[in-house]
């Protein structure tokens, strides 16, 4: 068991470039989230998914999208990256089951120039 | 305000001294996580509370929901327990997501 994979580990784009970041997870997990971690701020929730086809906005969508065509495979796309943009980047995963806690990948370290 | 604050930003101890950690919400929730953070980045679950006190190993949570308040408590600190803890809350309404706080740094020292 592989957990909770992210590719890329890191990342440097240049302002207007496009890329997408891509989370796997091998625990037939239902609920799939993106977060970004900044300095002096804790989580924020960029997108979350509570299943194959649906995805949802959280606090801090802007400037991002997402999908989830496969159960296993969460994608977060930046169309046109902004430097604001740079930040750490995890995906978690988790069970239906209500309260059970989150997995987490190891980050992607995105740079923004 | 930040939804969920935390106590201590930043700690330094000495091997062996008990160590807490504090997390203080004012919001209505339905569970409490505690996650620690390898210097690393790695992120790691280590307690869900919805009431009373949980132990694994040297750690121990507690948490008070009347006082909505939580400790994080480390017996006998060792230098692998430097890392960043944060808590989170998951909201009442809100099965799906996780509020986080900005995490206290604690680094044991030898």
């Amino acid at each position: 068991n592989a957990g909770v994979t992210q590719t890329p580990k890191f990342r440097v784009l240049k302002t207007g470039q496009s890329m997408t970041l891509l989370c796997a997870q091998d625990m037939n997990h239902e609920y799939m989230y993106w977060y970004r971690q900044d300095p002096g701020m804790g989580l924020r929730l960029i997108h979350y998914s509570v299943g194959e086809g649906t995805t949802a906005k959280g606090e801090v969508p802007d400037g991002y999208n997402v999908s989830r065509l496969k159960k296993q495979n969460f994608l977060l796309g930046l169309e046109s990256a902004a430097p604001s943009q740079t930040s750490v980047y995890f995906c978690a995963s988790r069970t239906r089951t209500r309260g059970n806690i989150q997995y987490f990948g190891a980050g992607t370290r995105l740079s923004v120039l | 305000k930040n939804e969920v604050e935390q106590s201590p930003q930043n700690l330094t101890a000495q091997e062996g001294e008990f160590i807490t950690i504090n997390c203080s919400y004012s919001v209505g929730i339905s569970a409490l996580h505690w996650l620690q953070q390898h210097p690393g980045g790695g992120i790691v679950s280590l307690f869900m509370l919805s009431s009373g006190k949980k132990k694994h190993g040297r750690l121990i949570a507690t948490i008070n929901i009347q006082e909505k308040h939580s400790s994080l408590h480390i017996t006998a600190s060792h230098p692998r327990d430097s890392a960043v803890y944060i808590c989170a809350v998951r909201k009442t309404g809100t099965a799906s997501k996780l509020t986080f706080g900005t995490g206290t740094r604690l680094q044991v020292t030898l």
